[in-house]
């Protein structure tokens, strides 16, 4: 049971290359989501999905692109990369997409753009 | 606008000391209040999840308390111990699916 799983662990983009971040879980979680963290702010989310098929903007979506074809994965697309997209990126789950239950976060995406 | 404050980004206690850790929030109901830990290079890791209909919550030294009149969430690690030095993050769930987290606290415990 590896949890929720990213790569690349490190990445370094020029401005305008697009990449993909991704994500995969291994624990049929139904909602699924990603996160930036910069220095001295708390976690942002950036897109979140309750199940295969469905996927919605959280707070930072500019920039990015989300799809979630399938139920254990949820890759996150750069599509023209701005220094002001370097930062940390988190993926996480959880089992049921409304319910009390805590997230589980991959180790994370450390992303520069120069 | 929607708020999360948690109090000074740094905690210096002394090994054995209980660390208290602050949660405030504006403009905004949630549902569930979650803390997590963060270690250096790493992703959050879920510690505890309260209701907003339960007032405390314990798990071993972790005592969360939860008070939606004053907007307020307390976090406590009893008997501290250096391995707990790590940055707290403090996250409410309005049932929206949008967990919105504060910067977090970060706590060092002395030996």
């Amino acid at each position: 049971n590896a949890g929720v799983t990213q790569t690349p662990k490190f990445q370094v983009l020029k401005t305008g290359q697009s990449m993909t971040l991704q994500c995969a879980q291994d624990m049929n979680h139904e909602y699924m989501s990603w996160y930036r963290q910069d220095p001295g702010m708390g976690l942002r989310l950036i897109h979140y999905s309750v199940g295969a098929g469905i996927t919605d903007q959280g707070e930072v979506p500019n920039g990015y692109n989300v799809s979630r074809s399938t139920t254990e994965d949820f890759p996150l697309r750069l599509l023209s990369a701005a220094p002001s997209q370097t930062s940390v990126y988190f993926c996480a789950s959880r089992r049921d997409p409304g319910g009390a239950f805590g997230y589980t976060f991959g180790s994370g995406t450390r992303l520069t753009v120069v | 606008s929607q708020k999360i404050e948690q109090n000074s980004e740094a905690l210096n206690i002394q090994e054995g000391k209980t660390a208290t850790l602050t949660c405030n929030y504006t403009n905004y109901s949630p549902a569930y209040l979650q803390w997590y830990r963060q270690d250096p290079g790493r992703g959050p890791v879920f510690l505890l999840l309260i209701r907003e209909n339960e007032k405390e919550k314990r798990k071993e030294r972790l005592k969360v308390t939860f008070d939606t009149t004053l907007k307020q969430s307390l976090f406590h690690i009893t008997a501290s111990q250096p391995a707990d030095s790590a940055t707290y993050l403090c996250a409410l769930d309005a049932k929206d699916y949008k967990l919105s987290f504060g910067a977090g606290t970060t706590v060092t415990v002395r030996a």
